[in-house]
Order: structure tokens, then C-alpha cells, then sequence
């Protein structure tokens, strides 16, 4: 069956080094993924989308790698801050059909 | 500025209730979603619209229903509310594949309790 895994354990770090969460899925084609960031009793937004053919993305502080044949994405945010206190969720789009499916998130919490 | 609005932050119904959740984005999206999130299951897909009037099952539809009138507006019902159904609902909109973004644009929530 199809399953995206995310760390499902909170990610500490220290603010100023560089968080990399994962995002492993299984059974899947994806024809792009994104990554959303999600705060306490809020609706996820929308940070990053990495198309199939693309291996890296960049915005800011953020970059986002996609391997199709470790079927892995990973998210990294360089120069950590507080404020970067989340939940990050990745998300799978298998082209043509509008249906998204997300992973549970990880729990990245910012150390000052 | 995108918008996707929920008529409830907070919602508190009694068992066996009919409940209306309902969803507004300005953004002339031609699709929307409802998911409900619960803690260790992440996101789940209850029901999502393509067009006005057009409705498709996500994941977990059992127990609900959905209603599309309005290309804007997209309603989540539950007919007979269960205590299971207490959650956080998100509704969700986006453009047609293709356009310049294929995201998702998320509404606050609706945190509902059923009692």
C-alpha cells in the first residue's frame, strides 16, 4: 500500500545550525512534492514545491532535495531561528488527479 | 492576499446532531477540500470538488457529506454528529493543474467537539 513516512519524533536543535527533516515515501510515482509548515491550531501553508524531474529547490532559507530513486525528499533550513518552531509536513501529488496525500509531519523545535 | 475562510474556530455539538461546516476562498479556485486532522494520523482526505456540483470521495467520507452550490463556497455536513468525529477539520482550496501553482491554500480550522 502507499505510505509517506516522516519522523514522527520531535527534531531539537540549536538555532543557528542547519535542520534536515525526511520525507520517505513507498508505492508511490510522485509528480511533485511540497513541503507545508504548519503552527498550533492553524491551517497548514504552503512553503516549497519540487517537481519529479527537479533535484533541488531553494527559497531563502529553506531548500528542498527530491530523489526518485530513494524515493526520499528532504527539507533543510540553514541558519535555524525560533521562529522556525513548527510542524513541517510533506505532501505527495501523483499528477492529473487533484488528490494530495500528506504525511504527519515532523515537529522541528528551535533551541535559542 | 489568497483567503480561505471556515465559518467556526470552535465548534461544540451534542451527539446525533446535523452539523454545517462550511468553507470560503476569493481566489476563484476551481477545486476544494475537506480533511480532518487528528494527532498520530496526520491529515486525512474526507471529500474534495473539481467543479460547482461535483463531488468526489477522499480517504474517510463514511459519515459525511458534502455540497458545492457555489464555485467559492464548499460545505462539510455531518448528519448524525458521533463523539469519533471530534477533530480538527481543515478546508483547502486550488487552482486547476497547470496554473502557475499547483498548491494548497488552507482555511484557520475548525476545531470540533462532539459531546
Amino acid at each position: 500500500s502507499q505510505k509517506i513516512e516522516q519522523n514522527s519524533e520531535a527534531l531539537n536543535i540549536q538555532e543557528g545550525k542547519t535542520a534536515t527533516l525526511t520525507c520517505n515515501y513507498t508505492n508511490y510515482s510522485p509528480a511533485y512534492l511540497q513541503w507545508y509548515r504548519q503552527d498550533p491550531g492553524r491551517g497548514p501553508v504552503f512553503l516549497l514545491l519540487i517537481r519529479e524531474n527537479e533535484k533541488e529547490k531553494r527559497k531563502e532559507r529553506l531548500k528542498v532535495t527530491f530523489d526518485t530513486t530513494l524515493k526520499q525528499s528532504l527539507f533543510h533550513i540553514t541558519a535555524s531561528q525560533p521562529a522556525d518552531s513548527a510542524t513541517y509536513l510533506c505532501a505527495l501529488h501523483s499528477g492529473g488527479y487533484q488528490k494530495v496525500t500528506f504525511g504527519i509531519g515532523t515537529k522541528l523545535q528551535v533551541i535559542p | 492576499d489568497v483567503k480561505v475562510t471556515q465559518s467556526s474556530r470552535y465548534l461544540v455539538k451534542r451527539t446525533g446532531e446535523k452539523v454545517f461546516l462550511e468553507c470560503v476562498q476569493d481566489m476563484d479556485h476551481e477545486n476544494m477540500f475537506w480533511y480532518r486532522q487528528d494527532p498520530g494520523l496526520g491529515l486525512r482526505l474526507i471529500y474534495f470538488s473539481y467543479d460547482v456540483k461535483m463531488k468526489e470521495k477522499g480517504d474517510i467520507p463514511e459519515g459525511y457529506s458534502v455540497s458545492r452550490e457555489k464555485k467559492e463556497r464548499f460545505s462539510l455536513i455531518l448528519e448524525s454528529a458521533s463523539t469519533n468525529q471530534t477533530s480538527m477539520y481543515l478546508c483547502a482550496s486550488k487552482g486547476a493543474s497547470g496554473r502557475a501553482t499547483d498548491t494548497q491554500y488552507f482555511g484557520p480550522g475548525t476545531r470540533l467537539t462532539v459531546l
